[in-house]
């Protein structure tokens, strides 16, 4: 299956500090999703993004999908200790393959 | 509500025994898929399904076998032939559709611990 790797694997914050992680296919993808996963829990569905250049925000939470199709950033906005988990990016196909993520810790 | 269960929760095992975690979806979705996860990893993909009667191998299906007779349900088996089996597993299913339809929902997860 295709390859999608994740940029960082760990980030350590300060609450109230930014976040950003990316996702970078060799190949052209024909939609990218984030999914959260808490820790102790299951992961959760966050967003889906399809179009070229397509950018979507939920409250303080900025997703983009590069021109090409082949990238993809999350962006949080003044990271708070809820915002503590793992994200993950998958390019969309038939077999749903996950990359190792990008764990963020928060320190209050 | 619909969504996925797992079970059990938790679950010990001594060597050499096989056991079974259960998946059970009343999502009516078509697919359902496999995941473990050891700590502080990602998610390695075990076995998938797309339609009854059907399922591939993921990276890791070595140790593991599935069966999937309804579409509701998709248990795991982990055999003794698993080396390392120790971790907590995932089932997620999802609707197939179109490409980019696939969004996957997952179940809480069953932690198996080795003694």
């Amino acid at each position: 299956g295709q390859q999608v790797m994740q940029i960082p694997q760990y980030q350590h914050v300060q609450e109230g500090e930014d976040f950003t992680t990316y996702c970078n296919s060799s190949t052209t993808l024909s939609n990218i999703q984030w999914y959260k996963q808490r820790p102790g829990g299951h992961p959760v569905f966050l967003i889906q993004l399809v179009k070229s250049g397509e950018v979507k925000k939920q409250k303080r939470l900025t997703f983009q999908f590069g021109e090409a199709k082949k990238n993809s950033s999350l962006h949080i906005t003044a990271t708070q200790t809820t915002d503590v988990g793992t994200y993950f990016c998958i390019g969309n196909n038939n077999d749903m393959r996950f990359g190792a993520g990008t764990r963020l810790t928060v320190k209050p | 509500d619909g969504g996925i269960t797992q079970s059990p929760k938790y679950l010990f095992r001594k060597e050499g025994q096989n056991v079974t975690l259960s998946c059970e979806q009343n999502l009516n979705h078509d697919a359902m898929y496999w995941y473990r996860q050891d700590p502080g990893q990602g998610l390695r993909l075990i076995y998938y399904s797309q339609i009854v009667n059907d399922f591939q191998k993921g990276d890791i299906a070595e140790g593991y076998s599935v069966s999937r007779e309804k579409k509701e349900s998709f248990p795991l088996t982990v055999t003794s032939a698993q080396k390392n089996p120790t971790a907590f597993y995932l089932c997620a299913s999802s609707s197939r559709g179109a490409s980019g339809a696939n969004v996957l929902t997952f179940g809480a997860g069953s932690r198996l611990t080795v003694l």
